[in-house]
């Protein structure tokens, strides 16, 4: 049971470039979100899903995109990258809404 | 929306002591966890609490949800407990919103 699984570990971008950070759970859950982690700020929420063909926007969702396609895996798309997208970002899931959350192991991300 | 503080921002203990980390939350908040974020940055769920008492080995969370604060009580403090304790509230549209935590670190 390999839990959220997360890629790549790391990536550095240069401004303007795009690219997908991975997202997978083999746990059948429902609830899918994406959080950024910067200094001093703790976790915030970019988007969140609560299954398949379902998605909504957190806290800071600009400059991100997100689909559901299958129950298993939720991508998170950078179209255009920026500096300020520098970050840490964690995947998370749980079964339904009155449960524990479970993390991927998060993808340290660089933007020149 | 959410709000949720935590306090002690910051808190330094000597191997063997014990310390209290307090969670406050807004009322829209209906449902509490505590997370453990350790040197390498891994996220431990550590309790899903939104009321009541419950018990992990040295650890132990409270919740008072009508007074809208929780509790996370460690005892005998190891080098191990070292890291960032989060905790998270849950309100409406399954929105889930961190505090920004309480650093630990454990002395020998």
């Amino acid at each position: 049971n390999a839990g959220v699984t997360q890629t790549p570990k790391f990536q550095v971008l240069k401004t303007g470039q795009s690219m997908t950070l991975q997202c997978a759970q083999d746990m059948n859950h429902e609830y899918m979100s994406w959080y950024r982690q910067d200094p001093g700020m703790g976790l915030r929420l970019i988007h969140y899903s609560v299954g398949a063909g379902i998605t909504d926007q957190g806290e800071v969702p600009n400059g991100y995109n997100v689909s559901r396609s299958t129950t298993e895996d939720f991508p998170l798309r950078l179209l255009s990258a920026a500096p300020s997208q520098t970050s840490v970002y964690f995947c998370a899931s749980r079964p339904d809404s009155n449960e524990k959350l479970f993390f991927g192991s998060g993808t340290q991300l660089s933007v020149l | 929306g959410i709000q949720v503080e935590q306090s002690p921002p910051d808190l330094i203990l000597q191997e063997g002591a014990n310390s209290t980390l307090r969670c406050n939350f807004s009322d829209s908040v209906n449902n509490l966890q505590w997370f453990h974020q350790n040197p390498w940055g891994q996220l431990i769920n550590l309790f899903y609490i939104p009321s009541g008492t419950k018990q992990n080995g040295r650890l132990s969370a409270t919740t008072v949800a009508t007074e809208r604060y929780s509790l996370l009580y460690i005892s005998s403090s190891q080098t191990t407990d070292s890291g960032v304790y989060f905790c998270a509230g849950q309100g409406g549209y399954q929105k889930v919103t961190f505090g920004t935590g309480t650093k630990l670190q454990v002395i020998p």
